[in-house]
């Protein structure tokens, strides 16, 4: 696709489900990004793909998050047992390659009730 | 210390003002820099990398300073549609991936 697609756009889930993410990168990007930004807070790194490397899961907040990359394509992150902290807007990113600038999708809004 | 950091502001300035925005970082072999631009509820678009030599974009220059470990915006003849927050990216330390600063928020004033 022309740019980084991410779905749902807004979700609304009740405290205690799961939830998953969808990220569908620029073709050809290598380097693939989450982050997870509250409201009127910065960008919080989540993890990191980067080509075929183990993914650099160094900024998942519990155990309750997790994310897969099927080859340089999709990703998905992962929510267990929603908390309402979890509330925020999760935002992928993808590059080229490790130097490259990277590209962000519009975000899915996260709200636990 | 945070992995890269910048003052919050907000920076309140009048239209055609000179501003100036700095942001250090703690990797210091952190080799791509960039400052993205955030509008209110909207994603992080790139507005420019940050080489080493510096480099200029319009109204826009960055600058790199690897001594002292902070990279700088400047913009020129602020305009009211430059009002946003600004975020600046470094490389974190390991895997390198990339670290946004919590970003700097501008308005411009008429």
């Amino acid at each position: 696709g022309a740019g980084v697609s991410q779905s749902p756009s807004n979700k609304v889930t009740e405290k205690g489900k799961d939830v998953e993410l969808r990220c569908d990168p620029i073709s050809g990007h290598t380097a693939l990004y989450w982050y997870r930004q509250r409201l009127g807070q910065g960008l919080e790194f989540l993890i990191y793909f980067q080509g075929n490397s183990a993914p650099d899961k160094s900024g998942l907040p519990s155990d309750r998050f997790s994310a897969e990359r099927t080859g340089e394509s999709v990703s998905t992150l992962t929510i267990q047992r929603t908390q309402q902290e979890d509330s925020a807007v999760y935002l992928c990113a993808s590059s080229f390659d490790r130097r490259t600038e990277a590209f962000f999708g519009q975000g899915t809004r996260l709200t636990v009730v | 210390r945070k992995e890269v950091e910048q003052d919050p502001g907000p920076f309140n300035v009048p239209e055609g003002a000179t501003v100036a925005f700095n942001c250090t970082y703690s990797n210091s072999a952190s080799q791509s820099f960039f400052w993205y631009r955030q509008d209110c509820r909207k994603e992080p678009k790139l507005l420019m990398s940050v080489y080493s030599s510096g480099n200029e974009d319009g109204r826009f220059t960055a600058q790199l300073n690897r001594a002292s470990q902070y990279i700088s915006l400047l913009i020129r003849d602020s305009k009211l549609s430059d009002s946003a927050t600004y975020l600046c990216v470094a490389e974190g330390p390991g895997t390198y991936k990339y670290i946004f600063g919590t970003g700097t928020r501008l308005k411009v004033l008429a």
